[in-house]
C-alpha cells in the first residue's frame, strides 16, 4: 500500500492522558498536513509541514497539541492532558508541493480518538 | 457505526440518474479546488480537481464546473451508482502558499437502487 498510512486507527483514552498518533505520508511527498474532523463537519486544518519544518499552525492547535516531523518523512501528533472535546477523527494528508502536475493532497484513513 | 454525514444535507438520487452536487466557496483568492468523497469511517478520497484558470474539467463519470464570479463549484456524477453513496466535500486552497485546504459543508449523496 503506497498511500498515506495512519496509526492507530482507533484510540480510546481517559481524560487527562496523553496520546500520540503517527502518520506515514506517501514517499517523496514533501508536504504533510494534519486536520481534525468532528461528526457532521468537514476536516479543519491544524498544522502543516514542508519537509521537517512546521510552517503553519492553526489557532485550533492549543498548547496541549504538538506535532513533529523530525526527518521530513513520518510525522507524529501528540495531545497532552486530553479533554473530551478532543474526541474527533484526526486526519493526515500529504502532497507533492510545488508540483503543477500533481498538487492534490491525499488523505490517510484517520485516527479516531475517543476521550472518556 | 458513526456517520460522517450526520446533520449534513442529503441528496437522494435514483441509480442510473445523474447527480449534481453544489458547493459555495468562501475565498475569492482561492485558485485551486478539489472534490473529495468520504465514506463512513474513512478518510477523504480525491475525486477531481480544477484550477481557477479553467471553468470545466472532466474525469471518468465526473465533471467539475467552476464559476468564479459567484464563487460556486459543482460536481456532476453521470449514471450514479450505489457505490457513489458517500459524503462529498469541496475544498479550496491558494497555491504558492502552504496550499492548506479549507473544506466546505459536506453533502450526503444517497443512491436509491
Amino acid at each position: 500500500d503506497t498511500g498515506v498510512s495512519q496509526n492507530p486507527r482507533h484510540k480510546i483514552t481517559k481524560r487527562g492522558q496523553n496520546v500520540t498518533f503517527r502518520c506515514d505520508p506517501i514517499s517523496e511527498h514533501n508536504r504533510l498536513y494534519w486536520y481534525r474532523q468532528t461528526l457532521g463537519q468537514g476536516p479543519e486544518f491544524l498544522t502543516y509541514f514542508q519537509n521537517e519544518a512546521q510552517l503553519e499552525k492553526s489557532r485550533l492547535l492549543s498548547d496541549r497539541f504538538s506535532a513533529e516531523r523530525p526527518k521530513g518523512s513520518f510525522s507524529t501528533l501528540e495531545i497532552q492532558r486530553t479533554e473530551q472535546g478532543d474526541s474527533a477523527m484526526y486526519l493526515c494528508a500529504s502532497s507533492l508541493g510545488r508540483s503543477v502536475v500533481s498538487p492534490e493532497a491525499f488523505f490517510g484513513q484517520g485516527t479516531r480518538l475517543t476521550v472518556v | 457505526g458513526e456517520s460522517v454525514g450526520l446533520h449534513l444535507p442529503t441528496l437522494s438520487v435514483q441509480e442510473g440518474d445523474n447527480s449534481i452536487i453544489n458547493c459555495a466557496y468562501s475565498n475569492s483568492a482561492s485558485d485551486y479546488f478539489i472534490w473529495y468523497k468520504q465514506e463512513s469511517g474513512k478518510g477523504p478520497q480525491f475525486i477531481i480537481d480544477i484550477r481557477s484558470n479553467m471553468d470545466k474539467r472532466q474525469g471518468q463519470r465526473v465533471t467539475v464546473l467552476l464559476n468564479k464570479t459567484v464563487k460556486h463549484l459543482s460536481l456532476q456524477i453521470a449514471a450514479t451508482q450505489p457505490g457513489d453513496s458517500a459524503v462529498y466535500f469541496c475544498a479550496e486552497s491558494i497555491t504558492g502558499a502552504n496550499s492548506k485546504l479549507t473544506f466546505g459543508k459536506g453533502i450526503t449523496l444517497s443512491v436509491r437502487p
